[in-house]
Formats: structure tokens, sequence, C-alpha cells
């Protein structure tokens, strides 16, 4: 199956600062590719949808001045937390997709992204 | 709206106990359903698919029939082992360009 990889696996980050987060997919073109929040024991919280080429479409309740979400190529999603705060800790996935058709999405690893 | 409703964990099982999470779907259309699996600290992976009314998805001894009758789509497995402890979404697919919606998982715990 198509292999997505995401960077970095867990990432601990001061109170303020920002960090990005790396989504690439390594042997498929991934027009649109998705971005999930998990916390403890729960299931995936769409955060947004990003198109190559197009700003991303945030779900309600995600601030996208917060989270911000780069799709500048058909092979790489960023997403940026910027200003992180203690309850931004979670644990982020990113998805992608392969055209139009998706007939399954394929994950990255996920990053545990910790803000002391 | 569209959506995925699972049998709330957690499962705890014996090793070669059977298996049944239920899943059920609320959908417009004909969606495609799927289950994942995610083991701790890890993301998430493809266990089995199906894309339409009848199919069964199966790997790795689980299976799971496409109902449209019941609007259901359960995982089953005939002999879990304690490495099926992990954490199993259902998920529906609708449209082109949308994302997965995931039911809220079900903790799968098999001791020896």
């Amino acid at each position: 199956g198509a292999v997505v990889s995401q960077h970095p696996s867990r990432v601990i980050c001061k109170s303020g600062t920002s960090v990005k987060i790396e989504c690439r997919s390594l042997d498929f073109q991934a027009t649109t590719m998705f971005w999930y929040r998990q916390f403890p024991k729960q299931s995936l919280m769409l955060m947004a949808t990003s198109n190559e080429g197009s700003k991303a479409t945030y779900e309600q309740g995600v601030e996208k001045d917060k989270f911000l979400i780069n799709h500048a190529s058909l092979t790489l999603s960023t997403l940026t937390v910027t200003s992180a705060h203690p309850e931004d800790s979670s644990f982020y996935i990113c998805s992608a997709g392969t055209g139009a058709i998706i007939t399954e999405a394929f994950f990255g690893q996920g990053t545990r992204l910790t803000v002391v | 709206g569209d959506s995925v409703t699972q049998m709330e964990g957690p499962v705890t099982l014996s090793e070669e106990a059977f298996l049944t999470i239920n899943c059920t779907y609320t959908a417009t259309g004909y969606p495609s359903l799927f289950w994942y699996v995610q083991y701790p600290g890890e993301g998430l992976q493809l266990l089995l698919k199906a894309t339409k009314a009848d199919d069964k998805g199966s790997n790795k001894g689980f299976e799971a029939t496409y109902r449209k009758e019941t609007t259901s789509f359960h995982l089953e497995k005939g002999s879990v082992q304690v490495s099926d402890s992990a954490v199993y979404f259902c998920a529906l697919w609708v449209q082109a360009g949308t994302a997965l919606i995931f039911g809220k998982g079900t903790t799968l715990s098999v001791s020896s």
C-alpha cells in the first residue's frame, strides 16, 4: 500500500513556541490531505482538509490562525502549531487521499506533541 | 448527518476467544466502510474494507461484511491473540474529497 510519512513522531516544546509537523506521501501524489487530532482514549477529530495549492478548509471550532496548514506540493503538507500552550498537547495524525476517488485513506504514524 | 456508532469498550477477552465488535452507520448514498487498528503510540493502519453492499473484507483473520439492510459492518475474529490488543475504529467514506468519518473506537485487551 501507499506510504505516508509523518515527522517528527514525538516533540516536546516550550509554551509560546511554534512547532511544525510534516506529512509526506512517499510513493504517490496526494491531492488531498487531512489533519486529525486525537485526545487520549478518544476518536480522531478532523481538524482540516487541505488540497494542493489552495487554502485549507477548517472544521468548526478549529482556530485557523493557531493551526496553520500548508499544502504546497502534491507530496507534502505541513501543520504548524503556533504559540503552543499545554492544552495543545495531543496526538496529531495526517492522512492522504489519492485523487477524486478515495478507496482508502493512508495515515501517517502520528506526532505526539507535548507542550511544557 | 453521516455517522458511525461503535460498541463501547473496553472489550476484554482471553486468548483464542471469539471477537465481535459491533459497528453501525448512518449515511446518504453508498458509502465505503473500513476498519482501522491503532496500536499504542502509533498511527492508524487499515485492517480491512468493503466498498459495496454484501462485500466481505478480510485480513489477518478478521472479517466484516457490509450489510446494507441493517446498516452494519461488524468486525469478527474467530480466535484472538494477545497481539490483537489495540484500539479498533470503524469508519465510513461517503464522497470524493472528504475525510473519513470515524466511530469512537473500541479498545480490545486480550490476555493469555
